[in-house]
């Protein structure tokens, strides 16, 4: 099983202010992972696939990039509405597939 | 409206049986593969299992394997999740996802349905 580890678990910021976020495979994954943003009461919600690709409707503030085992999550300027969760998951080894724990992004 | 619509959540005690249901629409379930992943309370993700695009090929974590089965109703467009000698540990909210059909991330969720296990 291919385990997915992200950091930090909490990460404290300003509206405005960047956000990274890192996720780590524990074997290479080559380019596919993907990254969900979940609110609390909600649906997670697909914000980039296979690493760097935008989903449908997301906006340009939210980039990924990386490849093989480490991979990063950019929020260029949080906006009130970027507080949430994100949850990191791979498709290359499967099954299962697996997710990362969470980083929380909260309002510091 | 392409959206998936979950029911069927409820408290049950300990092993005893679910039948949870997934509707889709706006979409046909033919065309893509379809899953269910679930999230206890104040926890992660968790992927449970999923049903191959054309039906044919059904895949489970172990942590169900042999007492949960995933499959559909092409004609109600409705996908499904039998889970049986639920235990504690089951307790979760269950939401369906669909998934590209080769292309194993998640591109719609529904809102979910929770599943309580207790005695």
């Amino acid at each position: 099983e291919t385990v997915l580890t992200q950091s930090p678990v909490t990460l404290s910021l300003s509206p405005g202010e960047r956000a990274t976020l890192s996720c780590r495979a524990s074997q290479s994954i080559s380019k596919y992972l993907a990254w969900y943003q979940q609110k609390p009461g909600q649906a997670p919600r697909l914000l980039i696939y296979d690493a760097s690709n935008r989903a449908t409707g997301i906006p340009a503030r939210f980039s990924g990039s990386g490849s093989g085992t480490d991979f990063t999550l950019t929020i260029s300027s949080l906006e009130p509405e970027d507080f949430a969760v994100y949850y990191c998951q791979q498709r290359k080894n499967w099954p299962p597939l697996t997710f990362g724990g969470g980083t929380k992004v909260e309002i510091k | 409206q392409v959206q998936l619509v979950e029911s069927g959540g409820d408290v049950v005690q300990p092993g005893t049986s679910l039948r949870l249901s997934c509707a889709a629409s706006g979409f046909t379930l033919s065309s893509y593969a379809m899953h269910w992943v679930r999230q206890a309370p104040g926890e992660g993700l968790e992927w449970v299992a999923a049903l191959w695009y054309d039906g044919t090929k059904q895949y489970y974590a172990d942590s169900v394997q042999g007492r949960f089965i995933i499959s559909r109703d092409i004609s109600k467009n409705t996908v499904y999740l039998q889970m049986n000698s639920l235990r504690v540990e089951d307790t979760a909210i269950y939401y369906c996802a669909r998934c590209p059909p080769t292309d194993w991330f998640f591109d719609l969720w529904g809102r979910g349905t929770l599943a309580l296990v207790s005695s």
